[in-house]
């Protein structure tokens, strides 16, 4: 199984600011199948990029995902209140489906 | 809109059987797609368990197998899952999803809490 490690744990940034999580797999991940989630408190994960790079629909463009073969970036260009939240990255080209531990990013 | 139902019960015995039911709507189960079921222990991360296809294959996370099984009622549109011999380690958020197999898990149901406790 692909075990994917994001980095850091928690991200202290301010609104306004950029954000870059990462995640890094065990093992090359095919085919560039890496999601990645957001989770708001007491809500199901919601994909914001699929396809490592490609925002899925109604996802603000402030979002951006980037990587290939192990590893991976989320940007979030200009950090708005509503996203300080939890991430999850997940790769979905070698089952079983594994996700990462998650970032938790929050209001320095 | 395709939507999805947890329900089940919100406490089960330890060594007992944890059985679940998510009921779909706005979309037939039989008509394609993956559906699969989704855990997270409360405050931490999410780990795959199962799915389903609409022909009825089936694929169970390897730590769990022997123990977890997945089936679906066309009929009633929903899938279920049963887990044997839980223990406080299967204490989680369960959730069941539809996705496609080049597609991450796209749609969600709002998650069920489950409690393995005597």
């Amino acid at each position: 199984e692909i075990v994917l490690t994001q980095s850091p744990g928690t991200l202290s940034l301010s609104p306004g600011e950029r954000a870059t999580l990462s995640c890094r797999a065990s093992q090359s991940v095919s085919s560039r199948y890496l999601a990645w989630y957001q989770q708001k408190p007491g809500q199901a994960p919601r994909v914001l990029i699929y396809g490592a790079s490609t925002r899925a629909t109604g996802i603000p463009d402030r979002f951006s995902g980037s990587g290939s073969g192990t590893d991976f970036t989320l940007t979030i260009s200009r950090l708005e209140p509503e996203d300080f939240v939890v991430y999850f990255c997940q790769q979905y080209g070698s089952p079983p489906r594994t996700f990462g531990q998650g970032t938790k990013l929050e209001i320095k | 809109q395709v939507q999805l139902q947890e329900s089940g019960p919100g406490l089960v015995k330890p060594s007992e059987t944890l059985s679940l039911t998510c009921t779909v709507s706005g979309y037939s189960i039989s008509g394609g797609y993956y559906w699969g079921w989704i855990r997270q222990p409360p405050g931490k991360g999410l780990e795959f368990i199962a799915t389903i296809h609409h022909s009825g294959d089936t694929y169970y996370h390897p730590s769990l197998r022997g123990r977890v099984s997945i089936s679906m009622d066309t009929s009633k549109n929903h899938f279920s899952l049963n887990l044997s011999s839980v223990t406080a380690a299967d204490t989680a958020i369960y959730y069941c999803a539809r996705y496609d197999i080049s597609l991450p898990f796209q749609y969600w149901g709002q998650g069920i809490l489950v409690t393995v406790s005597s």
